[in-house]
């Protein structure tokens, strides 16, 4: 089946810093979407990106999809302590959302 | 907004016991998600229905089953809990069909069995 990887598993950051979290497929997707979870909280869709090479922004936070539509990123610049969290990747295939481990970030004041 | 509720936030069951946890919609979304969140796993699909009367096995389903007898009602059942389905339960919905557009999910059952 549909395998979806993240890396890192934990990214901690220093405030004002940038970072990427990728996500790759073991097969071709559909589209996919961006979660992010707070500390205690349930996952709260970002994004969803359909086409081949696709980018959206929200704010400080830029989603790209690849051009082979089997790996997504997720930048954020100028990190702030409200990115903390987890930010999950999901991909659908075969009508079914699958959902990468997530990466975990952590914010250093 | 859309609200998916999720009937208990804490749940502590005895191993052996028939557990219930409960989702309702209002959004008259007619895809419905039950997955787990484990620590490094992510979130894994054990049941979802596309309609009224319909389920389908997702990804883990063994020691699980799920019940949609309403619309808004999503109900996922544990057999006879033991201690491995000790977990974070997330009941989620959806307008499009496969989730296209975005999933909406519940706060959370926290499920320990003792």
């Amino acid at each position: 089946g549909q395998q979806v990887m993240q890396i890192p598993q934990y990214q901690h950051v220093q405030e004002g810093e940038d970072f990427t979290t990728y996500c790759n497929s073991s097969t071709t997707l559909s589209n996919i979407q961006w979660y992010k979870q707070r500390p205690g909280g349930h996952p709260v869709f970002l994004i969803q990106l359909v086409k081949s090479g696709e980018v959206k922004k929200q704010k400080r936070l830029t989603f790209q999809f690849g051009e082979a539509k089997k790996n997504s990123s997720l930048h954020i610049t100028a990190t702030q302590t409200t990115d903390v969290g987890t930010y999950f990747c999901a991909g659908i295939n075969d009508y079914k959302l699958s959902f990468g481990a997530g990466t975990t970030v952590t914010v250093r004041a | 907004d859309v609200k998916v509720t999720q009937s208990s936030r804490y749940l502590v069951k005895r191993t052996g016991e028939k557990v219930f946890l409960e989702c309702v919609q209002d959004m008259d979304h007619e895809n419905m998600f039950w997955y787990r969140q484990d620590p490094g796993l992510g979130l894994r699909l054990i049941y979802f229905s596309y309609d009224v009367k319909m389920k389908e096995k997702g990804d883990i389903p063994e020691g699980y089953s799920v019940s949609r007898e309403k619309k808004e009602r999503f109900s996922l059942i544990l057999e006879s809990a033991s201690t491995n389905q000790t977990s974070m339960y997330l009941c989620a919905s959806s307008l499009q069909t496969g989730g296209a557009g975005g999933y909406t999910f519940g706060s959370g059952t926290r499920l320990t069995v003792v």
